[in-house]
């Protein structure tokens, strides 16, 4: 089965703290994904990547940051927290294979920012 | 925006009914996927269906696309409890390596 793991499942922290949020997979994708789901909005893509130190920025990027060291992990930085990054974060990954775009997902951390 | 929208943003059904719910989309996509969440975890693929595909079964699901009207439906036959969640779209264009989530439907089927 596919594993894609979360570092936290709950997470509370204070405003202006760095903070890190981390993701495994274990399934050699290339690719994987930090969205942020917040009520009646939806899934918004934060940061995806397709490759090892490769990133692109998706739709909400701004007061984020990643990083891809190894393949099988992909963090996310949220570098000055406030108050409007209270959210679930979820990460999510797939192997690009022509014949199934499917994402696995992580459980998802839920962090409050105070 | 590319992304998907479904209707109804909620509904709620008796045991044993039938469940649709749809998603339109904006732009030519590759593929559409139906997502399953339930409360306060991550999503579960369900199905997946191409751009040169027009309906696809998996077990009680029951998915149409039509490109035309850019739009998708996802009917759940025979309902149960357990199918309580909420159901989300995503939308791949050809860049496949970005998705598009709408809003999604928040289903409630009572026992």
């Amino acid at each position: 089965d596919v594993k894609v793991t979360q570092s936290s499942r709950y997470l509370v922290k204070r405003t202006g703290e760095k903070v890190f949020l981390e993701c495994v997979q274990d399934m050699d994708h290339e690719n994987m994904f930090w969205y942020r789901q917040d009520p009646g909005l939806g899934l918004r893509l934060i940061y995806f990547s397709y490759d090892v130190k490769m990133k692109e920025k998706g739709d909400i990027p701004e007061g984020y940051s990643v990083s891809r060291e190894k393949k099988e992990r992909f963090s996310l930085i949220l570098e000055s927290a406030s108050t409007n990054q209270t959210s679930m974060y979820l990460c999510a990954s797939h192997g690009g294979d022509s014949a199934s775009y499917e994402q696995y997902f992580g459980p998802g951390t839920r962090l409050t920012v105070t | 925006s590319q992304q998907g929208e479904e209707d109804p943003q909620a509904l709620s059904i008796q045991e044993g009914e039938n469940a649709t719910m749809n998603c339109s989309y904006k732009t030519s996509i590759n593929n559409l996927q139906w997502y399953r969440q339930n409360s306060g975890r991550g999503l579960v693929h369900l199905i997946l269906i191409r751009s040169n595909e027009r309906e696809k079964h998996s077990g009680r699901l029951r998915v149409t696309l039509d490109t035309s009207k850019k739009s998708s439906s996802l009917l759940i036959t025979a309902s149960r409890a357990a199918d309580t969640a909420s159901y989300f779209c995503a939308t791949a264009i050809y860049n496949f390596n970005k998705f598009y989530f709408g809003s999604g439907t928040k289903l409630n089927v009572k026992p």
